[in-house]
């Protein structure tokens, strides 16, 4: 069975500095991995995902993450905290020939100006 | 042009009542979802259909019976509605073309 654990429910960074956000899976077969956003009652939208290939995937407003299979995890991050970024993020894996999508408990960034 | 919409919002309701929340996509996409997220923000999976077909169907009370009466429509309905059955509940959808749930804005159920 597929997991994530996201390490840290809660993350301060102040504007202007590096947002790193950990991600870590586990799954019996090579996975599809994606992150997502979800600002104050909203929905989900979806920030960048990895499938195959280039295993260092941009996504939107400046974030980036990566792919480590040996350390099965896919970390994000983004060089330059803005206060805009404050929201929840979430890591979520999906087995390659299935359709269920597992998420992470989340972590929520707060921008100190 | 919304992509994947769902009604009511939001929902108050007494315990013991039943409730139904409605989704729509117009993505064209052949499996749907519905999630539930908790007040720590949990995310979890409760059903997926496949074309109208029940494809996933995790541990969730028989209180809860989803419906799809074609593919581009996941309705929920919940009978006999708890304290604990408050929480956000997401419908999503994806296509067999691309990998990533498109979600909708969400449906804050209270019951009290």
């Amino acid at each position: 069975a597929q997991s994530v654990t996201q390490l840290g429910s809660h993350v301060s960074v102040s504007e202007g500095a590096l947002v790193l956000l950990r991600c870590n899976y586990s799954s019996s077969v090579p996975p599809y991995l994606f992150w997502y956003v979800q600002y104050p009652n909203q929905g989900l939208q979806l920030l960048l995902k990895y499938t195959t290939g280039a295993t260092l995937v941009k996504g939107i407003n400046g974030f980036e993450a990566e792919f480590k299979k040996s350390e099965t995890s896919f970390h994000l991050t983004k060089p330059s905290a803005h206060m805009s970024d404050a929201a929840e993020y979430f890591c979520a894996v999906k087995e390659a020939a299935g359709n269920k999508l597992t998420f992470g408990g989340g972590t929520r960034v707060l921008v100190k100006p | 042009d919304t992509a994947v919409s769902q009604t009511p919002k939001y929902l108050v309701t007494q315990m013991g009542n039943d409730k139904s929340i409605k989704c729509e996509q117009n993505l064209g996409h052949d499996t749907m979802y519905w999630y539930k997220q908790d007040s720590k923000k949990f995310l979890k999976i409760m059903f997926s259909y496949n074309n109208k077909e029940l494809i996933i169907n995790e541990t969730v009370p028989n209180r809860f019976s989803p419906k799809s009466p074609d593919k581009a429509h996941l309705n929920l309905h919940i009978n006999s509605l708890e304290l604990g059955d408050s929480a956000v509940y997401f419908c999503a959808s994806s296509g067999s073309w691309n990998t990533e749930a498109f979600f909708g804005q969400g449906t804050r159920l209270t019951v009290v």
